[in-house]
C-alpha cells in the first residue's frame, strides 16, 4: 500500500529565509508526486507535480521540489519565504493513472514570523 | 468557470440523521472523488469515480454513499450520521487519470 510521511507537523521561519518541507512516501513503483498547498478555511491548491523526466520540478509562487528515487523523498523548497505562505502544506502520492485516489500526508503548517 | 461547488459550507446533524453533501463540477471532468479531513490525519479518499454509472470505495467507504447518474455531480451521502464522520470534506475532480485535483472549498459536518 502507497503511503506518505511528513514528519514535521509544524515548522516555523523568518520571512526571507529559506524554506525545505521534508516528504517521504512508500510506494511500489514509479508514482505521481504532488504538494498542494491550504491556506485556512479553504481548499487544496496544487503548487507543483511530478510525473517523470527531470527531478527537479518549478510550481507557482516560487516552489520547487526534488524527487530523489534512492531516498524515496519528494521535498520542497523555496529560497525565500514570504509572510503569504503560512499555510499548511501537504505532500501525496497516486498510482500512475490511477484516477483520484492520491494518499496524502497529514500536513506540515508553516508559520511565517515577521 | 465555477469549478468545484460543494454545499452546504457548514451542517450539524444529530446523530442517526441523514444528508447528502452535494458536489458539482462544470468543467467536464470525468474524475471526481470525495476526501475528508481530520487534524492529525491528511486527507483520506471516502469514494472516487472515473465516469458516470461507475464508483469504487476509497480508504475510508464505511457509512458513505455515492451514486454518479451525470459526469457533473457527485453526492456523498451518510445514511445514518455518528460522531465519528464529524470533518471537513472536499470533493475534487480531475480530466483525467493523471491526479492532477481540482479541489472544492470544502463542507464541515458536525455530528451531535
Amino acid at each position: 500500500a502507497q503511503s506518505v510521511t511528513q514528519p514535521d507537523i509544524h515548522i516555523t521561519v523568518s520571512e526571507g529565509a529559506s524554506l525545505e518541507l521534508r516528504c517521504n512516501y512508500s510506494y511500489g513503483a514509479t508514482p505521481y508526486l504532488f504538494w498542494y498547498v491550504q491556506s485556512p478555511g479553504q481548499g487544496l491548491q496544487l503548487l507543483l507535480k511530478y510525473f517523470s523526466g527531470d527531478t527537479l520540478v518549478q510550481g507557482i509562487k516560487g516552489f520547487e521540489a526534488e524527487f530523489k528515487r534512492s531516498q524515496s523523498s519528494f521535498n520542497l523548497r523555496k529560497p525565500s519565504v514570504h509572510w503569504s505562505d503560512a499555510a499548511e502544506y501537504f505532500c501525496a502520492v497516486g498510482p500512475t493513472g490511477g484516477g483520484n485516489k492520491l494518499t496524502f500526508g497529514t500536513g506540515t503548517q508553516l508559520k511565517v514570523e515577521l | 468557470n465555477a469549478g468545484v461547488t460543494q454545499t452546504p459550507k457548514f451542517q450539524v446533524l444529530k446523530t442517526g440523521q441523514s444528508m447528502t453533501l452535494q458536489c458539482a463540477q462544470d468543467m467536464n471532468h470525468e474524475y471526481m472523488s470525495w476526501y475528508r479531513q481530520d487534524p492529525g490525519m491528511g486527507l483520506r479518499l471516502i469514494h472516487y469515480s472515473v465516469g458516470a454509472g461507475i464508483t469504487d470505495q476509497g480508504e475510508v467507504p464505511n457509512g458513505y454513499n455515492v451514486s454518479r447518474s451525470t459526469t457533473e455531480d457527485f453526492p456523498l451521502r451518510l445514511l445514518s450520521a455518528a460522531p465519528s464522520q464529524t470533518s471537513v470534506y472536499f470533493c475534487a475532480s480531475s480530466y483525467d487519470g493523471a491526479n492532477v485535483l481540482t479541489f472544492g472549498a470544502g463542507s464541515r459536518l458536525t455530528v451531535l
